[in-house]
């Protein structure tokens, strides 16, 4: 089992509509969780952290976290052709040295007018 | 807003060649990060920093070696490049303590795409 998976998609999602990515990790000692975007042959941008569990919002993305059934999602409100790009999960451990985090492969979203 | 720079977006190299990149950050964060990113495999942890002069290794830090010689700097050496080697190459920082919140975000640089013929 992976430390941290997500269904690498494409997830294809009509303009205006929302997008929902899910994200599981395995260490029940993990305490901050982050959502990188990352464009083709860019490097990865953080747009969500969060820490505690229930939802954060910040514009039209959404964090939501539930550490009792292990999983992390994020939701893309109003979905617009820019949000075209893979979506990274990363997680700290409680334990993890130096800040470490692990990363899952990424979701690919594909937004289509 | 943090800036983490890395010394080339592209570089060419041949086989046996030494290689140093090199990553600068301006935010005096503890931590530093080398990644690499290969198509299929996701971003794998080569070596990371806590502090100058320290070093440990990650997940995949065999045909690498890095130093950390001033807080802002970090680099990553490849002794003796090899085609697989070929990669984009990822550098990172965060601070120790809390960021926003408690989070200890990263930060990443633009990217080094290496190609090793």
């Amino acid at each position: 089992q992976k430390e941290v998976e997500q269904n690498s998609g494409p997830l294809s999602v009509p303009e205006g509509a929302i997008a929902s990515l899910n994200c599981t990790y395995s260490d029940r000692g993990s305490q901050s969780f982050f959502w990188y975007r990352q464009y083709s042959g860019k490097s990865p941008e953080l747009i969500m952290s969060i820490y505690s569990n229930g939802d954060k919002e910040d514009g039209r993305f959404t964090a939501q976290l539930n550490k009792a059934s292990q999983y992390v999602s994020l939701l893309i409100r109003d979905s617009q052709p820019s949000d075209s790009a893979t979506y990274l999960c990363a997680v700290k451990r409680t334990s993890a040295a130096g800040n470490k985090l692990t990363f899952g492969g990424g979701t690919r979203v594909l937004v289509k007018p | 807003d943090v800036k983490v720079t890395q010394s080339s977006r592209y570089l060419v190299k041949r086989t046996g060649e030494k290689v140093f990149l090199e990553c600068v950050q301006d935010m005096d964060h503890e931590n530093m990060f080398w990644y690499r990113q290969d198509p299929g495999l996701g971003l794998r942890l080569i070596y990371f920093s806590y502090d100058v002069k320290m070093k440990e290794k990650g997940d995949i830090p065999e045909g690498y070696s890095v130093s950390r010689e001033k807080k802002e700097r970090f680099s990553l050496i490849l002794e003796s490049a090899s085609t697989n080697q070929t990669s984009m190459y990822l550098c990172a920082s965060s601070s120790r303590t809390s960021g926003r919140a408690g989070y200890n975000e990263q930060f990443f640089g633009p990217g080094t795409r290496l190609t090793v013929l």
